[in-house]
């Protein structure tokens, strides 16, 4: 069955540069969430959309933004790297709104150096 | 502030032990609970979940829930672990009047089965 695929699955880069990660939900899948997870720690929601329009926002720094477009598939983009932004970003997808549960994919591993 | 604990950080068992692990929010109202777990490098799975009906739900590897709503709890349990069992276990929670679906994850339990 399909999953959830994210990419990629690893990215370094320096400080102040720039990072896109991207999500592919599941076909059918109409909702996208961001989580941020650093080393030894729990999942902290960053963004979600459903159908395209952004839903709900948690602790999502102002040099990040996301999207997701009319494929469903959604990117976040990431400015002014710090070495803080080292994390796993995984995002998961469901249909309506996790009515049905949600499907998580492998995550991006970003390192700043 | 709305949160799930998992007051047991860091567990270490042997083959063949029982396990409960615990898990409580502080969310009133209807919610929909998970327990999912994270082998090392890999994601999230689910291994079971509760929206309505028999507060006992049983999941897969013989993982089983109780939902004690009385208590804000949703003890994970399992009769007999195995070394396989090592893994990171995350209790999440959804509010069920949510209109967004996102999940509150709890800080996570190391589990580590000695064989």
């Amino acid at each position: 069955a399909a999953g959830v695929i994210q990419s990629p699955r690893h990215l370094i880069k320096e400080k102040r540069e720039t990072a896109t990660l991207k999500c592919y939900p599941i076909p059918r899948h109409d909702t996208v969430y961001w989580y941020q997870q650093g080393p030894g720690q729990d999942p902290q929601f960053l963004i979600s959309f459903y159908e395209k329009m952004q839903s709900d926002k948690g602790s999502i720094p102002d040099r990040f933004s996301a999207q997701q477009f009319s494929d469903y598939h959604s990117e976040l983009n990431m400015s002014s790297l710090e070495l803080g932004d080292s994390a796993l970003y995984f995002c998961a997808s469901s249909y309506r709104i996790g009515a049905n549960g949600y499907t998580f994919g492998s995550g991006t591993r970003l390192t700043v150096v | 502030a709305q949160s799930v604990s998992q007051h047991n950080h860091h567990v270490i068992l042997s083959e063949a032990a029982s396990l409960e692990l615990g898990c409580n929010y502080s969310y009133g109202g209807t919610v929909n609970l998970f327990w999912y777990v994270q082998y090392p490098g890999q994601h999230l799975q689910l291994l079971l979940k509760y929206f309505s009906g028999d507060p006992l739900v049983k999941g897969i590897k013989g993982f089983e829930a109780e939902f004690i709503k009385s208590k804000f709890s949703f003890n994970l349990r399992k009769p007999s672990v195995q070394w396989s069992d090592t893994a990171e276990y995350f209790c999440a929670v959804n509010r069920g009047s949510s209109n967004t679906g996102k999940l509150i994850f709890g800080q996570g339990t190391t589990l580590q089965v000695k064989p």
